[in-house]
């Protein structure tokens, strides 16, 4: 079964603008880690943020923050002011106990200039 | 660059025949991960070692194995390809077995062609 649902195949935001990326998970575990990836045309795979089950705060690095919403099993990546570099394939990642990681479908982000 | 070095960077090959690509993890890390990603597909876990013992398995194809080497080093073998194994093939590593907070580090990947 899915257990990482990203709703959305692709998304375009203008530059400069901010935007959210959609991430649900369904787990039953208590422990927990949500990871984003980000992916360029070049093909590598770059860790952006990870979040863990029990961290209250929602993390942050530079640009990208992730608001988790523990209730609604969601893990939506925010990335502010909007960059064409930011143009790229965008992954939300989930790893239970000590388990394997398992991959969403992805989003394609376009920034518009 | 993430210190995960994956070779081949491309490989063509024919239908039935059998690759092998390699995988040398960050220096100190004892997880090595596989995934394939394909276009219709996404990414797909196929195959988990730890330390030089397989430690978590997920789709992968019976004709594929993979191992990991003494030296930390990991191969993956595909062997009797077809069309659809076509794909692009990460891997990744971690500095344990697997924890939750444990984020990976990925491979600029292996471009396999099946003609």
């Amino acid at each position: 079964a899915q257990k990482i649902t990203q709703t959305q195949p692709g998304m375009f935001v203008q530059e400069k603008e901010a935007v959210t990326l959609d991430c649900t998970y369904d787990t039953s575990d208590q422990s927990y880690g949500l990871f984003w990836y980000k992916q360029p045309s070049s093909g590598e795979m770059i860790f952006l943020i990870y979040q863990g089950s029990y961290d209250e705060q929602n993390a942050t690095e530079g640009r990208y923050s992730l608001n988790f919403q523990k209730a609604r099993k969601s893990a939506n990546l925010v990335i502010s002011a909007s960059q064409l570099g930011d143009s790229a394939m965008y992954f939300c990642a989930m790893r239970e106990g000590n388990n394997d990681m398992r991959f969403g479908a992805g989003t394609r982000l376009t920034v518009k200039p | 660059d993430s210190g995960v070095t994956q070779t081949p960077k491309h490989l063509i090959t024919a239908t039935g025949q059998r690759v092998t690509l390699r995988c040398s993890p960050r220096s100190g890390d004892l997880s090595v991960y596989w995934y394939q990603q394909s276009l219709d597909q996404g990414l797909q876990f196929l195959i988990q070692y730890y330390n030089g013992e397989e430690r978590a398995k997920g789709n992968i194809l019976e004709r594929f194995s993979a191992q990991q080497f003494p030296d930390l080093h990991s191969e993956l073998n595909l062997s009797s390809l077809e069309l659809g194994d076509s794909a692009l093939y990460f891997c990744a590593s971690s500095a344990y077995q697997g924890k939750a907070n444990e984020k990976l580090f990925f491979g600029s990947g292996t471009q396999l062609s099946v003609l």
